[in-house]
């Protein structure tokens, strides 16, 4: 049911490009992004709906992929605040709701 | 506008005591989520709760825990006889409505220590 996601970890040089990658083996109906800074809580950053949808604001982005049950979230001239754990939300068509296995970033100087 | 918000924030325990997490969803949420996440490990859904029907407990491990959302006052989380495998941070989380177009918005946690 857990979405997976790829890379575990990632660490980048400030400006540098990354993706992250979840997979779901359920049929999906949307997927959430969110970051979660260590020893805080997780923070929204966008929903994606429909098949091919892609949104983004300042430089993160993501895309939704619906019949390959994936998305992946752009992060493009990384910056220090940029840090943190990244877990997409993935609700299937059975209406539950499952986080991903995490993807720890580490943006450096 | 407040936004989620749990009590306590920290929570000391001795094994076979019992803990009581609350949580508050924001004004105007009927949706409430609750997640445990283990020390470097990713956010385990537990219960999802309307108010005063738990929706689904899949995550919920059979023994020793329980939710709740009643009518009025807050989502409680209650585990009983802690053992010290329950020291995690939890999460709650509410949201408008159940639907994939809704954000779910998270409290700041409560962390449990069982010692």
């Amino acid at each position: 049911q857990q979405p997976v996601q790829s890379p575990q970890a990632v660490i980048l040089r400030e400006g540098e490009d990354a993706v992250i990658n979840c997979s779901s083996s359920k049929a999906l109906y949307s997927v959430h992004w969110y970051r979660q800074k260590h020893g805080e809580a997780p923070v929204f950053l966008m929903i994606l709906l429909k098949g091919g949808e892609q949104k983004g604001h300042d430089k993160i982005s993501a895309s939704f992929n619906e019949k390959k049950q994936q998305s992946s979230l752009y992060l493009t001239a990384s910056q220090l605040s940029y840090s943190g754990t990244y877990f997409c939300g993935t609700e299937n068509t059975g209406n539950q709701f499952y986080f991903g296995t995490g993807t720890s970033l580490t943006v450096i100087p | 506008n407040a936004g989620v918000m749990q009590n306590p924030r920290h929570l000391v325990r001795r094994r076979g005591q019992e803990a009581r997490l609350r949580c508050s969803p924001m004004k105007g949420h009927s949706h409430v989520y609750w997640y445990r996440q283990l020390p470097e490990e990713g956010l385990k859904f537990m219960v999802y709760l309307q108010k005063e029907n738990i929706i689904d407990e899949s995550g919920m491990p059979k023994e020793r825990f329980s939710a709740e959302f009643p009518k009025e006052g807050p989502s409680i989380l209650r585990i009983q006889q802690v053992v010290r495998g329950d020291s995690a941070a939890y999460f709650c989380a509410s949201s408008p409505t159940h639907s994939g177009t809704d954000t779910q918005y998270f409290g700041p946690g409560t962390r449990l220590t069982v010692l």
